[in-house]
């Protein structure tokens, strides 16, 4: 069975642009999450989605996005990229609102 | 407001000793408690649970302890290997409200041979 893949694996961006960063769950799962990590703040959650539906939220700005569609894949969009988004953002799925979560290699996204 | 808190942040271990590291939780309304072990240039790898209804899950090598009036949890890994050289992180949740896991800040083990 395929874990979770997450693409790109690298990404490069300038300030003030925007990314989408693309998250395929393990085959069955419907609920998508999405966490940030970094040195400082290490791993923060962003939001969660369930059937489509944005089901949690994290304490980041509005600039962080996502959705889900109806295969269960997810998108997260971060749009006015500033330096400090520059960090690896990890999607993780579970089969349904419960644990446990699997968790993608991650995107690592850095901002020039 | 950080509601896990995990230490130490750095471990060295011999081959073969025990590793330890402790996770202590501030919200009362957790009940599902993870561990997941990350190697440099992968995504974190679920290791073993517990839930509070239990004080003790062992699998393997690894073991949860769980002291839910103190609320606070650890990680016991035996016979540490050099394999085991990984970081480490605890996590909680509230499990009827969806996917949303709260970290520790990570303990950055390193097994010497």
């Amino acid at each position: 069975k395929a874990g979770v893949t997450q693409t790109p694996r690298y990404l490069i961006k300038t300030r003030g642009q925007q990314v989408t960063l693309s998250c395929s769950p393990i085959s069955g799962h419907r609920s998508v999450s999405w966490y940030q990590q970094t040195p400082g703040q290490g791993l923060q959650f962003l939001f969660e989605y369930f059937s489509e539906t944005q089901r949690n939220k994290g304490n980041f700005p509005g600039r962080f996005s996502g959705r889900q569609f109806s295969n269960s894949r997810s998108e997260m969009n971060v749009s006015t990229l500033e330096l400090g988004d520059s960090a690896l953002y990890l999607c993780a799925s579970s089969w349904r609102g419960n644990q446990p979560q699997h968790f993608g290699d991650g995107t690592r996204l850095s901002i020039l | 407001q950080q509601q896990v808190k995990q230490s130490p942040q750095s471990l060295i271990v011999q081959k073969g000793g025990i590793s330890i590291i402790n996770c202590a939780y501030e919200n009362t309304a957790f009940d599902y408690f993870p561990w997941y072990q990350q190697f440099p240039g992968k995504g974190p790898a679920l290791l073993i649970a517990i839930r509070p209804d239990v004080s003790e899950k062992k699998e393997g090598r690894f073991t949860i302890s769980f002291n839910k009036s103190a609320k606070q949890f650890s990680l016991h890994i035996m016979d540490s290997q050099p394999g085991d050289s990984a970081t480490y992180f605890c996590a909680a949740s509230v499990d009827n409200a969806g996917n949303m896991l709260t970290f520790g800040g990570g303990t950055r083990l390193m097994v010497k041979p």
